[in-house]
């Protein structure tokens, strides 16, 4: 089972502020099957970011992805009001077998 | 993009079974796997399993085999997930979402709040 973990576990910043999220894998992900979500409180998860650093369709600019087989970062370049949220990477490498890790809150300083 | 609405909240006791539904819309429907993710109050996303609409195949992860079945109807494009033996921390909101293969979840429900208490 691939575990993922993710740092740090809260970020405290401001509006216009850079943000850079990390997520580490137990063991190489192939073919960087990794994705980023974006949850906000009462809301399912979004699609952020998939196969490691290709934006989901209707996501700014401002957020990238970046990494491959065991580390990735997600970045944001210059939040904004409504990118703080918490948000997860996940695993989806094997058919039916999916891992989250435990989040990084991303909460206005 | 796919539309998935959720049955709504329940309230049940211990050692009883819930059945949550999650439709589809607006898509092919035997071209997904359908998945369950819960989410305690306060904590992370948890993946409960899932099940490819094509063949029926479920999978579980370990800490669920045993207590959870995953099916889906193609008739009605409607996917179930029935929860048994509940405990009070099965308590939360459940998620069903949908990707294919080798494609993350790109669609989600609107979750159902399960609340399981004496």
């Amino acid at each position: 089972e691939i575990v993922l973990t993710q740092s740090p576990g809260t970020l405290s910043l401001s509006p216009g502020e850079r943000a850079t999220l990390s997520c580490r894998a137990s063991q190489s992900v192939g073919s960087n099957f990794l994705a980023w979500y974006q949850q906000k409180p009462g809301q399912a998860p979004r699609l952020l970011v998939f196969g490691a650093s290709s934006r989901a369709t209707g996501i700014p600019d401002r957020f990238s992805g970046s990494g491959s087989g065991t580390d990735l970062t997600l970045t944001i370049t210059k939040l904004e009001p409504e990118d703080f949220a918490v948000y997860y990477c996940q695993q989806y490498g094997s058919s039916l077998d999916f891992t989250f890790g435990p989040g990084t809150k991303v909460e206005i300083k | 993009q796919v539309q998935l609405v959720q049955s709504g909240s329940e309230v049940k006791k211990p050692g009883s079974s819930v059945k949550v539904s999650c439709k589809a819309s607006g898509g092919i429907f035997n071209t997904y796997s359908f998945n369950w993710v819960r989410q305690a109050p306060g904590q992370g996303l948890e993946w409960m399993g899932g099940i490819i609409a094509l063949f029926a195949r479920a999978n579980y992860p370990q800490k669920f085999q045993g207590r959870v079945t995953m099916t889906t109807d193609e008739s009605t494009t409607t996917a179930y997930m029935e929860l048994s033996s509940l405990r009070s921390e099965d308590s939360g909101v459940y998620f069903c979402a949908i990707n294919k293969w080798l494609q993350p979840f790109d669609s989600w429900g609107q979750g159902t709040l399960i609340s399981v208490s004496s």
